[in-house]
């Protein structure tokens, strides 16, 4: 069983949709969740962090995270051309952090 | 915000040499992380560093592979004897890690390794 599971995509949706990406990891005693943006060619960058069951919301994002079905989700509201990238989910078990596979988000006009 | 610098950007080598990646962390943070992604794949956790010595490594993490501190500041990643497989850019990133607000981990703009 992987240790971080994403859907590889790619998710198509239009301008001004609501984008939904999910992830589902298989410790349970990870503590920190995140999720990351990517481009092509760049560096990951942090979007959202969770710590706690429910929701938080940061803008246009809102990260979901339920602990007992070991499940962490991200919405995108309003979603714009600027959000196609690859999101990565992730997952701190003490020091280590792993990284999903990632979804690629491809918001068409 | 601060940054994470990593040198050199791109590193081309020959099957069998040793490569050394450099990165500089952010001067307060207390957790070191070296990644890999190879194209079109997955970011990769190959190490944690903290306090001076290894946290966790990965599988990919063996014996080819070393990291230290040599001089306080600087984050070195060694590849002892390269592979075809090796190629791949390499993520530096860092976390203070003091307390959850300090989570976030900054990453470097990565190496880009090319074995021949």
């Amino acid at each position: 069983q992987k240790e971080v599971e994403q859907n590889s995509g790619p998710l198509s949706v239009p301008e001004g949709a609501i984008a939904s990406l999910n992830c589902t990891y298989s410790d349970r005693v990870s503590q920190s969740f995140f999720w990351y943006r990517q481009y092509s060619g760049k560096s990951p960058e942090l979007i959202m962090s969770i710590y706690s069951n429910g929701d938080k919301e940061d803008g246009r994002f809102t990260a979901q995270l339920n602990k007992a079905s070991q499940y962490v989700s991200l919405l995108i509201r309003d979603s714009q051309p600027s959000d196609s990238a690859t999101y990565l989910c992730a997952v701190r078990r003490a020091s280590k952090i792993i990284f999903g596979s990632g979804t690629r988000l491809s918001i068409r006009p | 915000e601060p940054e994470v610098t990593q040198t050199p950007s791109h590193q081309v080598t020959q099957m069998g040499q040793e490569v050394i990646l450099r990165c500089v962390p952010i001067s307060n943070h207390l957790y070191f992380y070296w990644y890999r992604q190879i194209l079109g794949q997955k970011v990769e956790f190959l190490v944690s560093f903290y306090n001076n010595e290894i946290s966790e490594k990965s599988e990919i993490f063996d014996d080819q592979f070393s990291v230290e501190r040599p001089d306080g500041s600087n984050f070195t990643l060694k590849i002892r004897s390269t592979k075809l497989e090796d190629s791949a850019m390499y993520f530096c990133a860092t976390r203070q890690g003091r307390n959850l607000s300090n989570e976030k981990l900054f990453f470097g703009s990565g190496t880009q390794l090319s074995v021949l």
